[in-house]
C-alpha cells in the first residue's frame, strides 16, 4: 500500500524555527515528485512547492519562494518541510501528497498525508 | 488571487446530477484533477486526467474539459458526496508549478 505518513502536530512561538516530516512507504520514493499544501483555518488548499527525491530538484510557488525550504532524505524515504522563523500567519494544516505527472497532459496528487498541524501563537 | 475559479458553492438534491466547474486559462493546455475533501479529512483524489477514477471511487463521478473550463460531474449525488471538492492543474509559468481552484463547497439536499 502505497502510504504518505507526517509528523504530528506542532505549537511553536513566532521566530522559531520549525521542520515538519513526511515519510513514503510502498513505492519507489526517488521516482514520484512530493508535494506540500497549505490549508488555513477555514480555508482552501494553496500549492506550496514540489521536490523530486531521485536528484533534490525543487520548485516553488512564488507565494511560498522565501517563506520555506522543501528538502528530501532519500536514504529514509522521508521529505521536509522547514521554516526559519515562523510568523503567527503561518498557523495552517499542512499535507504531503505524491505527485504523478503524464509529460505535457496532467498531474495529480495521490496519496496524501494525513496533515500536520502547526499552531504558532505567543 | 487563484488562476483556477470555481463556484463558491453549489448544491444538488439528493439522487440528481451536479456539474462542479473550474476556469482558467491552463486548462487549455492541461488536464485538470479533482480532490474530495470532507470536514477533518485530508483531501482525496476523484478524478484526474480526461475523465480517469482512481480505484475506489464510485462511478458516479466523471470529469470532461472544454476550452478552459474542466468540470467535475456526479450523477446521482448521494448524502456522501457532500463535501468540499477542489480543481487542481498546472500554473500558467509552464514551470512544472502548480494552483489549486479556491473550491466548491457542494450540499446534498
Amino acid at each position: 500500500e502505497v502510504q504518505l505518513v507526517q509528523s504530528g502536530a506542532e505549537v511553536k512561538k513566532p521566530g522559531e524555527s520549525l521542520k515538519i516530516s513526511c515519510k513514503g512507504s510502498g513505492y519507489s520514493f526517488t521516482s514520484y515528485w512530493i508535494g506540500w499544501v497549505r490549508q488555513m483555518p477555514g480555508k482552501g488548499l494553496e500549492w506550496m512547492g514540489i521536490i523530486y527525491p531521485g536528484d533534490s530538484d525543487t520548485r516553488y510557488s512564488p507565494s511560498f519562494q522565501g517563506q520555506v525550504t522543501i528538502s528530501a532524505d532519500k536514504s529514509i524515504s522521508t521529505a521536509y518541510l522547514q521554516w526559519s522563523s515562523l510568523k503567527a500567519s503561518d498557523t495552517a494544516m499542512y499535507y504531503c501528497a505524491r505527485r504523478i505527472a503524464v509529460a505535457g497532459e496532467v498531474d495529480w496528487f495521490d496519496p496524501w498525508g494525513q496533515g500536520t498541524l502547526v499552531t504558532v501563537s505567543s | 488571487s487563484s488562476e483556477l475559479t470555481q463556484d463558491p458553492a453549489v448544491s444538488v438534491a439528493l439522487g440528481q446530477t451536479v456539474r462542479i466547474t473550474c476556469q482558467g486559462d491552463s486548462l487549455r493546455s492541461y488536464y485538470a484533477s479533482w480532490y474530495q475533501q470532507k470536514p477533518g479529512q485530508a483531501p482525496v483524489l476523484v478524478i484526474y486526467g480526461k475523465n480517469n477514477r482512481p480505484s475506489g471511487i464510485p462511478d458516479r463521478f466523471s470529469g470532461s474539459s472544454s476550452g478552459n473550463t474542466a468540470s467535475l460531474t456526479i450523477t446521482g449525488a448521494q448524502a456522501e458526496d457532500e463535501a468540499d471538492y477542489y480543481c487542481n492543474s498546472r500554473d500558467s509559468s509552464g514551470n512544472h508549478l502548480g494552483v489549486f481552484g479556491g473550491g466548491t463547497k457542494l450540499t446534498v439536499l
